[in-house]
This record gives C-alpha cells, sequence and structure tokens, in this order.
C-alpha cells in the first residue's frame, strides 16, 4: 500500500506569492493533518481536516488555509509568503479525527526568496 | 502549558552503548506520548508510545519511561546501532471526542551513533 504522498517535494517561491501544497493519504484514511516544521525544530499542528470539516487549528494567521476534497486528500495553500513561511511542510493521515497514530508523508520542503 | 521540552539537543554514542532523551512536559491534560525518528528526508515515523497509566513500554530495544508525578518520560536506546543515527521527536497529545488530536512535539534530539 502506497503511504501518504505529498507534492511537490520542493518548491521555491518568492515573498508575497501564494503557494498550494496536495496530499494524498493513505487509503482507508478520512482525516488529514498539516504540519509545519522550521529547520532545527519540531513540527508544529497547522490544521487538521476530517470528512471534509475543519477540526482543528493551530496558532498560524488566516495567510495559511487548507481544504479536503471527497476523495479526502488535502491541499495547504499559504498567501503574502513571508521568508518565515521558509520549512518542511509535514501532512500525515489517520484513520479518524482522535486517532493516535498519525503516519507521516516526507514532506513539501518550501523555500522562500 | 502546551509545550514539551526536549534534551539534549544532540547526543553522540558508540555502537552498542545506551541513548537516553529526555522530555518534559507542564500540561497534565495529555495524554499520549509517543516518539517519533525522523530520518534525513524523510516524514517523522512513529517508533513507540506510551499512555500516563503506564510507567514503562518496551518494544524491542527501545524503551519508554514514564513518571507522571514529575512530568517526564525519556526514550532508552539499547544497543544503539550506527542504523538508529536520526533525528528523534517527542511528542504529546489530548484526545477530545470529536476534535482534533493535535501532537506537540518536543524540539527533537540529533543522535549519533558511531561505529
Amino acid at each position: 500500500d502506497a503511504g501518504v504522498t505529498q507534492s511537490p517535494t520542493h518548491l521555491i517561491k518568492t515573498r508575497g506569492q501564494h503557494v498550494t501544497l496536495r496530499c494524498s493519504p493513505i487509503s482507508g484514511h478520512k482525516s488529514v493533518s498539516w504540519y509545519q516544521q522550521v529547520l532545527g525544530q519540531g513540527p508544529q499542528f497547522i490544521f487538521q481536516y476530517y470528512e471534509k470539516e475543519e477540526r482543528g487549528r493551530g496558532n498560524f494567521p488566516d495567510r495559511f488555509s487548507a481544504r479536503q476534497f471527497p476523495n479526502y486528500s488535502s491541499e495547504l495553500n499559504v498567501n503574502a509568503l513571508l521568508l518565515g513561511d521558509s520549512a518542511l511542510y509535514l501532512c500525515a493521515s489517520s484513520r479518524d479525527s482522535g486517532a493516535n497514530v498519525l503516519t507521516f508523508g516526507a514532506g513539501s520542503r518550501l523555500t522562500v526568496l | 502549558q502546551q509545550q514539551v521540552k526536549q534534551s539534549p539537543q544532540s547526543l553522540i554514542v558508540q555502537k552498542g552503548g545506551i541513548s537516553i532523551i529526555n522530555c518534559a512536559y507542564e500540561n497534565t491534560a495529555f495524554d499520549y506520548f509517543p516518539w517519533y525518528q525522523q530520518f534525513p528526508g524523510k516524514g517523522p515515523a512513529l517508533l513507540i508510545a506510551i499512555r500516563p497509566d503506564v510507567s514503562e513500554k518496551k518494544e524491542g530495544r527501545f524503551t519508554i519511561s514514564f513518571n507522571k508525578s514529575a512530568k517526564q518520560f525519556s526514550l532508552h536506546i539499547m544497543d544503539s546501532q550506527p542504523g538508529d543515527s536520526a533525528t528523534y521527536f517527542c511528542a504529546a497529545s489530548i484526545g477530545t471526542s470529536g476534535s482534533a488530536r493535535q501532537l506537540t512535539f518536543g524540539s527533537g534530539t540529533q543522535l549519533t551513533v558511531l561505529p
């Protein structure tokens, strides 16, 4: 079975641009979470979606948004990019919103110049 | 109150030695404490996890020790191998019915096991 797949793997943007990151969860998993991992730090929770509804949001500005599609895939959007948005963006899937076990993808490495 | 503090930042151990990584938390509502292992270019992978009603959990060479009164937990890697060289993250979360289980991660420990 395929794991959590994320695209793109790497991308470079300039300040002020917007970016869309995509995630496909493990087959059968209905919940997707997004985390931001700045270099040298632990991942920080951004969003969780379950059955296309937002079930949790971390302490991130409104420039960050996400959605989940009927096939349970998800995308994370970041508008008006800042240098500080440079990070590895991780997607994790789980069977439901309260599941203990999260399976992470390899992430999308975003560099903002 | 949501912080999880992890130490040391980096650790170098000889092959066959014991690696010990420590974490401390403040929020007593946390009810699930996983450890994740991350290799360069990969996402974190669940290694082992414990609930606060258990003082120790062992899976192969990996053991979690949990001290509820001190609000501390640690990961012990016995017989450390060069293949264990990775970054290790402790985490904690609160389970709430109908709501997201959000993981609060520590800052990570970069483990190097020398051959």
